[in-house]
């Protein structure tokens, strides 16, 4: 099984700040990205994807791939209480279909 | 409302007992999947369909027996079930089996005594 690993956390940040959120991927011939946030008892939910190195940039919201280091993260701006969730990374194994996540981070941002 | 909608939303159950889930979606996606999210939050892949062919068949006990009758609906029958077998399990869905962009479902969590 492929890996993909993350810091379990919990991260604390403070309103405003900015979260950085680490993932990293063992399967060299992984393609495509995601970043999932999942609020306590609430399903999973897509907020950024990424297939080429570099960043990617959606409102609040920058996903960075470094497919050297086989390294994605999420940084998320401005970091509101509501931000305050799971984040799971996601990574589709290369050569097979299948969306391979890691454990999450859980995100705690306070007022 | 379009989304992917699952029944029931609690299973309480005992061992060795037999259960269905249910789950359609109504947003014009061709794969569907089924996860388990385990107590320590682990997601973890277990059956994909894509227009109704079995697509992904991970390791996962034959007492798991997905059906898909048509590629809105994916159903997830559970034999003669465990005390293992307790976790939340959502199901999801993706434009196609190449498009890894998913949608889950709220999830139903079972609990087997």
């Amino acid at each position: 099984q492929k890996e993909v690993e993350q810091n379990s956390g919990p991260l604390s940040v403070p309103e405003g700040a900015i979260a950085s959120l680490n993932c990293t991927y063992s399967d060299r011939g992984s393609q495509s990205f995601f970043w999932y946030r999942q609020y306590s008892g609430k399903s999973p939910e897509l907020i950024m994807f990424i297939y080429s190195n570099g960043d990617k940039e959606d409102g609040r919201f920058t996903a960075q791939l470094n497919k050297a280091s086989q390294y994605v993260s999420l940084l998320i701006r401005d970091s509101q209480p509501s931000d305050s969730a799971t984040y799971l990374c996601a990574v589709v194994q290369g050569g097979s279909e299948k969306l391979v996540f890691g454990k999450g981070t859980k995100l705690t941002v306070n007022p | 409302d379009t989304a992917v909608s699952q029944t029931p939303k609690y299973l309480v159950t005992q061992m060795g007992n037999d259960k269905s889930i249910k789950c359609e979606q109504n947003l014009g996606h061709d794969t569907m999947y089924w996860y388990k999210q385990d107590s320590k939050k682990f997601l973890k892949i277990m059956f994909s369909y894509n227009n109704k062919e079995l697509i992904i068949n991970e390791t996962v006990p034959n007492r798991f027996s997905p059906k898909s009758p048509d590629k809105a609906h994916l159903n997830l029958h559970i034999n003669s079930l465990e005390l293992g077998d307790s976790a939340v399990y959502f199901c999801a869905s993706s434009l196609g089996q190449h498009s890894y962009e998913q949608y889950f479902g709220p999830g139903t969590r079972l609990t087997v005594t």
